[in-house]
């Protein structure tokens, strides 16, 4: 069974600082993994999706990385601002599901202006 | 491209009533996806259609909660007789389902309280 799990729980930053968000998995054999916003009360946001042969993906300030073999992924924010403060979710679709996500329980960030 | 719709977006019951909800998907979507997200925790999946077949609803309790995804596209699901521990926020996602490593798109959910 596929385990997600997501590093820090909560996060607080200042205004204008960057940062890295923690997702690790524990069966490799993954389609890819999405990036994922969350305002309270909200539905999700998807931000970047990498695919399993792809190393990262760009989104303006939003850089994510995939390790494959490691199980792990990184979301870097960079320039933080107070908009960006939400709580953010990792999901892997893994392979012989039928494109089946598992999440992690999601980073809570806060930048303080 | 309109995106995945879901209603009522809030909802407040009392315990033991029933309640139900409806997701449109993205148009051409086969996949069709149920989550329920406890506050505090990640989404966790409840039922996962191709079509209008079920391919897993094994975290579904089966002895209240329902779904349906009749000619395919809509779907419903249904809590009978709600509990306390249903409160939730429960999410529709849908996903091209004829391609491997798809990606994943969510309704705004709905809010459901059981008092």
């Amino acid at each position: 069974k596929q385990e997600v799990t997501q590093i820090p729980a909560a996060l607080s930053v200042p205004e204008g600082e960057n940062l890295v968000l923690n997702c690790s998995f524990t069966d490799s054999a993954i389609y890819n993994l999405q990036w994922f916003r969350q305002d309270p009360g909200k539905g999700l946001t998807s931000l970047l999706l990498i695919q399993s042969s792809q190393r990262e993906q760009t989104s303006g300030r939003l850089n994510a990385s995939l390790d494959k073999s490691s199980g792990r992924s990184t979301l870097y924010i960079a320039a933080s601002q107070p908009g960006d403060s939400a709580t953010y979710l990792c999901a892997v679709n893994l392979k012989g599901t039928g494109n089946q996500f598992y999440f992690g329980t999601g980073t809570s960030l806060t930048v303080i202006p | 491209e309109a995106g995945v719709a879901q209603s009522p977006r809030y909802k407040i019951i009392e315990k033991r009533q029933s309640v139900a909800f409806w997701c449109n998907p993205i148009s051409g979507h086969a996949t069709l996806y149920w989550y329920q997200q406890i506050l505090g925790q990640g989404p966790k999946l409840l039922i996962q259609f191709q079509n209008n077949g079920v391919v897993d609803d094994s975290q579904l309790p089966k002895d209240r909660f329902s779904a349906e995804r009749l000619k395919g596209v809509d779907s419903t699901l249904k809590i009978q007789p709600a509990k306390l521990e249903d409160s939730a926020v429960y999410l529709c996602a849908s996903s091209l389902g004829d391609v491997r490593g798809a990606e994943a798109f969510f309704g705004q959910g709905t809010r459901l309280t059981v008092v």
